[in-house]
């Protein structure tokens, strides 16, 4: 079955301490995109991949790191999580630039 | 700054009737134009896309339109059922030829049966 799929889908944790989420697609997509959908403020796009080795920033990159070693997967790294990264966090992957996202389920993450 | 805006009130209608919701968008240009349904704690899912050089685009009971001077596209939903009731995101991608997507803050939808 073609899908996105992330872990962990919820996360409780603390201040400071480093987590990666991590991301895959099976559908051999090029392009990949992290995004945080916050109540009121809808999807905001965090990094994305155009391929392999090669990432940009969206418009909410400050405190996320990514990296795209292989084309299945593209996982979110924060150093230092804070409180106000506590959202909801998607994934999602296109086959070319101007094609439609497919997104994965979703990771519910929590700073305290 | 660039700004997406969709109707952000929910908007009831009678099952039968057609649904029409609104985004419309300053200070940006994009190349193309998505429509995104998205259900409570899941993941948006595609509905429809449409480029910056075409006017209308149609798929079974759905309608886009997209109007670059008035920086406006409408989506339509004709013979709503109640399965339609869902959140429905609008997105804007692909300006000065990136990857980089704008996304408006969703219309809540619910067809009343």
């Amino acid at each position: 079955e073609a899908q996105v799929t992330q872990n962990p889908r919820y996360l409780i944790t603390v201040t400071g301490k480093k987590l990666t989420v991590t991301c895959s697609q099976n559908m051999n997509h090029e392009y990949m995109s992290w995004y945080r959908q916050d109540p009121g403020l809808g999807l905001r796009q965090i990094y994305y991949s155009m391929n392999v080795e090669a990432t940009d920033k969206g418009d909410v990159p400050e405190g996320y790191k990514v990296s795209r070693k292989e084309k299945r997967n593209f996982p979110l790294i924060l150093e230092s999580p804070s409180p106000n990264q506590t959202s909801l966090y998607f994934c999602a992957s296109s086959l070319k630039r101007n094609y439609e996202q497919y997104f994965g389920p979703g990771t519910r993450l929590t700073v305290t | 700054s660039q700004k997406i805006e969709q109707n952000s009130e929910a908007l009831n209608i009678q099952e039968g009737k057609t649904a029409t919701l609104t985004c419309n968008y300053t200070n940006y240009s994009p190349a193309y134009l998505q429509w995104y349904r998205q259900d409570p704690g899941r993941g948006p899912v595609f509905l429809l896309l449409i480029r910056e050089n075409e006017k209308e685009k149609r798929k079974e009971r759905l309608k886009v339109t997209f109007d670059t001077t008035l920086k406006q596209s409408l989506f339509h939903i004709t013979a709503s059922q109640p399965a339609d009731s869902a959140t429905y995101l609008c997105a804007l991608g692909g300006a000065s030829g990136t990857y980089k997507y704008i996304f408006g803050t969703g219309t809540r939808l619910k067809v009343l049966a």
